[in-house]
């Protein structure tokens, strides 16, 4: 299982653009890269997935290299209510394998 | 479509204590698993469930069993509760969001233990 390596925490203030890196140089071929979001008090929520290049949804965009070895998580304009932890995870799920979480980055948004 | 559900939301446990922790989903996953979360740390996976009829061990499955009862149901029992299993419970399913192609996961809301 690839391990993943995020800061601990960051801060920001409302309609800044946030970049969240997560490193994971052990990536498997067959790997994709997954960000989750938590909120105080609730369970873990999807926020984008990929598995290489740039992909872009309605809450966040995901850059990744190349090399995969990388990864970039980019909210445009946040605000107050994006404070949460977010996740990096690498892997796949689908029943043969499993997911581990680390302890994630806690992104703290200032008025 | 209720997503994924859990009972109890929250409960007491007084040490030596059993308790069986309810999750059913609704999406048609094949794929469900058992999560334990402590105050300020990341999620650490009990037990999952590949497929109906089917449990692995996870990270943390001491003191842990799980059962498949079908596809939708999947319960959590500890059977001699311990102070050190005082912890959010998060159960999940996981399937293909219409985003992407690799199946992710879906949480439930959790239950919170205090064993006493």
């Amino acid at each position: 299982l690839a391990k993943t390596t995020q800061p601990i925490s960051m801060d920001s203030y409302e309609g800044q653009e946030v970049n969240i890196t997560c490193s994971h140089n052990n990536i498997a071929t067959n790997d994709y890269i997954t960000w989750y979001q938590q909120f105080p008090s609730q369970g873990p929520r999807f926020i984008i997935q990929g598995y290489k290049t740039k992909v872009t949804n309605e809450v966040a965009s995901l850059f990744i290299p190349a090399d995969r070895k990388s990864s970039t998580l980019s909210l445009p304009r946040v605000s107050l209510s994006d404070t949460a932890v977010y996740y990096c995870l690498v892997g796949r799920t689908g029943g043969y394998n499993k997911l581990i979480f680390g302890a994630g980055t806690r992104l703290a948004v200032h008025p | 479509n209720a997503g994924v559900t859990q009972t109890p939301k929250f409960q007491v446990l007084k040490t030596g204590q059993s308790m069986t922790l309810q999750c059913a989903q609704d999406m048609n996953h094949n794929s469900m698993y058992w999560y334990r979360q402590d105050p300020g740390m990341g999620l650490r996976l009990i037990y999952y469930s590949a497929s109906e009829g089917t449990t692995d061990k996870g990270e943390v499955p001491n003191g842990y069993n799980v059962s498949r009862l079908n596809k939708r149901e999947f319960s959590l029992r500890l059977e001699s509760a311990a102070p050190s299993q005082t912890s959010v419970y998060f159960c999940a399913s996981s399937g293909i969001p219409w985003t992407g192609d690799q199946e992710t996961q879906y949480f439930g809301p959790g239950t919170r233990l205090l064993v006493l």
